[in-house]
């Protein structure tokens, strides 16, 4: 596709319930990042992909965040056991340059996340 | 530790002004310096960008000013518009060239700007 495309666009859980969002890179970039945007504050860094391998989760706030890239695509980003303060946008941004950010970075909308 | 500080929160300004959006770093690591602009519902999308060796760089309406030695850089939009209201956040990042290292942009809180007509 001609951008980065994230799915749902909006996810509604139950305190303590799983949750998996989705990210489709534009195709053949190499890096995809995840960041989460709480309300009102600028996108905080969770974790970093080149192709499959992910080469830096020092972001994700605890053991309960989880992601993968399986096949170099495709990412998935799972939360386990949701609380409210998981509550965010969730954002995934590719780029098809290695790591700096200086490659330029393509953001999606982002899945809004919303525990209750 | 708030390693990039964005000043204002938000800024008001009448159709044809400039608008002024500062921030500050700490980490002399850094050596990119992007501007996104986000509109609500949508992701951030990059405005305009500088590295350290330019003191500034110009791209239509939309002039960074970077400051070195003040580790301060600077975001100025000229005849601002209303289609320019939207939140505005600075961010930083290491290397260029990073070999494999991931190098996740570091930003500040944003700036609501408003034009007014």
């Amino acid at each position: 596709g001609a951008g980065v495309s994230q799915s749902p666009r909006y996810k509604v859980a139950k305190r303590g319930q799983d949750v998996a969002l989705r990210c489709d890179p534009i195709s053949g970039h190499v890096s995809l990042f995840w960041y989460q945007q709480a309300l009102g504050q600028g996108p905080e860094f969770l974790t970093y992909f080149q192709n499959e391998a992910q080469l830096d989760k020092s972001g994700l706030p605890s053991d309960r965040f989880f992601a993968e890239r399986p096949e170099g695509s495709v990412s998935t980003l799972k939360i386990q056991r949701t609380q409210q303060e998981d509550s965010a946008v969730y954002l995934c941004a590719s780029s098809f340059g290695v790591g700096g950010a200086g490659y330029g970075y393509t953001f999606g909308s982002g899945t809004r996340l919303t525990v209750v | 530790q708030q390693q990039v500080k964005q000043s204002p929160q938000s800024l008001i300004v009448q159709k044809g002004g400039i608008s002024i959006i500062n921030c500050a770093y700490e980490n002399t690591a850094f050596d990119y310096f992007p501007w996104y602009q986000q509109f609500p519902g949508k992701g951030p999308a990059l405005l305009i960008a500088i590295r350290p060796d330019v003191s500034e760089k110009k791209e239509g309406r939309f002039t960074i000013s970077f400051n070195k030695s003040a580790k301060q850089f600077s975001l100025h939009i000229m005849d601002s518009q209303p289609g320019d209201s939207a939140t505005y956040f600075c961010a930083a990042s290491g290397a260029w060239d990073s070999g494999g290292g991931a190098d996740g942009l570091t930003f500040g809180k944003g700036t609501h700007l408003i034009i007014q007509p």
